[in-house]
């Protein structure tokens, strides 16, 4: 079974922080998606990556795939309060492109 | 707005009864995924269509059925419902078939079973 584990579940930290969440399996992937939820809002896609060490910047957010293809991380840089929400990673299986999704990080920022 | 629309937003109901979720995907878009994601939870994979076939099943209970028509909307049909079956359901689209899969969701209905 392919598992996508996400660390950490929840985090809570102050404004103008950096932090990391990653994003690990052990089995490879096409490709990994990132995702940000808001409550009561549908997952809003914020980047794929597709090829392993690629990396991604999104303003203060960059994404990292591992060379592997197997692991990926988001690190935002000086966090906002308008960065609180529910991070999720979901990978594309190599063999069919079904998503494996990871459980989601829950990310507040406080003011 | 991603192009995907769900009714209804908010649904009440009590246990026993049977409920319809309706979805439409972005436009071009031929695959229709169906979510389900209790308070404070992961999204659970429920069922996939794709052009009006199933294609993939994940975790979605007996009592759940799916289908998608020829105009690809899709609906959800959820019966004998439980107070455990209270949450957001969500629906995706998806171009499919491509190593990307990108989906891109609606604004959910939220369930609530009394």
């Amino acid at each position: 079974t392919q598992l996508l584990e996400q660390s950490p579940q929840f985090l809570s930290i102050q404004e103008g922080e950096n932090l990391t969440v990653y994003c690990n399996s052990s089995s490879v992937f096409s490709s990994l998606q990132w995702y940000r939820q808001e409550p009561g809002e549908g997952p809003v896609l914020l980047v794929t990556v597709v090829t392993g060490g690629e990396v991604k910047k999104l303003k203060r957010l960059t994404f990292q795939f591992g060379d592997a293809r197997k692991d990926s991380s988001l690190h935002i840089t000086a966090a906002q309060p308008g960065d609180t929400g529910l991070y999720l990673c979901a990978g594309a299986r190599d063999s069919n492109y079904q998503l494996i999704w990871g459980a989601g990080t829950k990310l507040i920022i406080k003011p | 707005d991603s192009g995907v629309t769900q009714t209804p937003k908010h649904l009440i109901t009590a246990t026993g009864q049977r409920v319809t979720l309706r979805c439409s995907p972005r436009s071009g878009d031929l695959s229709v995924y169906w979510y389900q994601q209790s308070l404070d939870q992961g999204l659970q994979f429920l069922i996939q269509y794709y052009n009006g076939e199933e294609r993939a099943k994940g975790n979605i209970l007996e009592r759940f059925s799916a289908q998608q028509f020829p105009d690809l909307h899709s609906e959800l049909n959820l019966s004998s419902l439980e107070l455990g079956d209270s949450a957001l359901y969500f629906c995706a689209s998806s171009v499919s078939g491509t190593r990307l899969n990108e989906q891109f969701f609606g604004p959910g209905t939220r369930l609530t079973v009394l």
